[in-house]
């Protein structure tokens, strides 16, 4: 079974300024695609950024962007610039490839960090 | 742009009730998903649905249930309602079953008293 393991229960930064949230995750499978999902208090879950495996290339949207390393299972999200809007809990999340013979598989989220901005 | 809708989005039972949660995914979205948070929890995935059939299965207990029905909306069923079902339960729908984007409704809270 994958496992997901987010080792910050909490983390703090300084509006404007860069943190990185880690992630690791234990799979013997080769495909398979990794999340990063935001829950602010409303409880909503949103996805911040996806990435497939089989792409070396780290994927990046806006101020977020993560440093996939296959070979070590880490799965790390950076926030550039942070802003107030940015607090919340972050799950980091995987779930198996099409060809890993998954179907509409759920995901499996880590423990999640509470990301904390100081204005 | 249409999202997620979940119904009811607050409901309380007793112990050893049933309840009942609905989920309407985003048109044309033929693939649900149920994910069940408790407090200070990370969701845990129950059980999907591609084109009205099961397709995989997580942690649902067996007093749940859950069906798609022909106009894709799925229900969750809950049976002998104890005070550990207390939780938010999630829906979420995609595009086929593939690894697309999951996009989540904004739950129901359900409280077990």
């Amino acid at each position: 079974a994958q496992t997901v393991t987010q080792s910050q229960p909490e983390m703090s930064v300084q509006e404007a300024e860069t943190v990185t949230l880690s992630c690791t995750y234990d799979t013997s499978e080769s495909d398979y695609y990794l999340f990063w999902y935001k829950q602010p208090p409303s409880r909503q879950m949103i996805l911040v950024i996806r990435q497939e495996a089989y792409k070396q290339q780290n994927a990046t949207e806006n101020r977020f962007s993560v440093n996939f390393q296959k070979a070590a299972k880490s799965f790390s999200l950076k926030i550039s610039d942070s802003q107030l809007g940015d607090a919340a809990m972050y799950f980091c999340a995987y779930r198996p490839g099409s060809f890993s013979g998954g179907g509409a598989d759920g995901l499996t989220f880590g423990k999640g960090t509470h990301l904390i901005i100081q204005p | 742009a249409a999202g997620v809708i979940q119904s009811p989005r607050h409901l309380i039972k007793e112990k050893r009730e049933t309840a009942t949660l609905k989920c309407y995914p985003i048109p044309r979205h033929d693939t649900v998903y149920w994910y069940q948070q408790g407090p200070g929890q990370d969701p845990q995935f129950l059980i999907s649905f591609y084109e009205k059939m099961q397709s995989d299965k997580g942690s649902i207990p067996d007093r749940f249930s859950a069906q798609q029905f022909s106009d894709y909306h799925s229900e969750l069923n809950m049976s002998s309602l104890e005070l550990g079902d207390s939780a938010l339960y999630f829906c979420a729908s995609s595009l086929g079953e593939g690894p697309g984007e999951q996009y989540f409704g904004p739950g129901t809270r359900l409280t077990v008293t």
